[in-house]
């Protein structure tokens, strides 16, 4: 079955702190994306990272397609950076973009 | 600023209602998806529409429908509202069918259902 798992459920750090945000998905699982959603509930793309890595200012992304993991790597964090952290991936067998979402990452950073 | 825009921002009505929630997607994006997010299920896929068509349907309940316009913005109709409705609900967009594409999440309309 189609499985997108994430750890840790939540992370709290100090400002200027790194912090590394994992997901497991099943095989049945590709086109890996990673998400921010903000204390306002906005959802925010970070990253399509279906294998490799990419990065982004402070924040970088692997995902080893291979071994079915991805990585969301922030660094020096801020306290902006709070908030939920999804990743999702969609159905390997399937042309749609239908995304199946992990029960995200609360990570808050304080001052 | 993903480009994609919801109305209402919040709504807040009472149970056996129907509302409708509004979407248009970022320009020259022909998909538009629909999910809902609630403290119990998470973020949950509903639906999607490819040019107008109905491509794709996941955890979408009877009570409630969908449709995308010549324009390309989209509807959701959820009737009969029950507690349970009260939820988060995105609509995001991207290019084409969206399998190998990035998906742009638009503001979110905030249901309550009292």
């Amino acid at each position: 079955g189609i499985q997108v798992e994430q750890s840790p459920p939540d992370l709290i750090l100090q400002e200027g702190a790194n912090s590394t945000l994992r997901c497991n998905f099943s095989d049945s699982v590709n086109n890996l994306q990673w998400f921010h959603q903000n204390p306002w509930g906005q959802l925010i793309n970070l990253f399509y990272i279906p294998s490799g890595t990419k990065q982004n200012g402070r924040l970088s992304a692997t995902t080893v397609a291979t071994e079915r993991y991805s990585l969301l790597y922030i660094s020096s964090s801020q306290t902006t950076d709070s908030g939920v952290y999804f990743c999702a991936g969609s159905d390997r067998g399937s042309t749609l973009g239908r995304l199946y979402f992990g029960r995200g990452t609360q990570l808050t950073v304080w001052p | 600023d993903s480009g994609v825009t919801q109305t209402p921002k919040h709504l807040i009505t009472a149970t056996g209602q129907r509302v409708t929630l509004r979407c248009s997607p970022r320009s020259g994006d022909l998909s538009v998806y629909w999910y809902q997010q609630s403290l119990d299920q998470g973020l949950q896929f509903l639906i999607q529409y490819y040019n107008g068509e109905e491509r794709a349907k996941g955890n979408i309940l009877e009570r409630f429908s969908a449709q995308q316009f010549p324009d390309l913005h989209s509807e959701l109709n959820l009737s009969s509202l029950e507690l349970g409705d009260s939820a988060l609900y995105f609509c995001a967009s991207s290019v084409a069918l969206g399998a190998k594409e990035t998906q742009y999440f638009g503001p979110g309309t905030r249901l309550l259902v009292l």
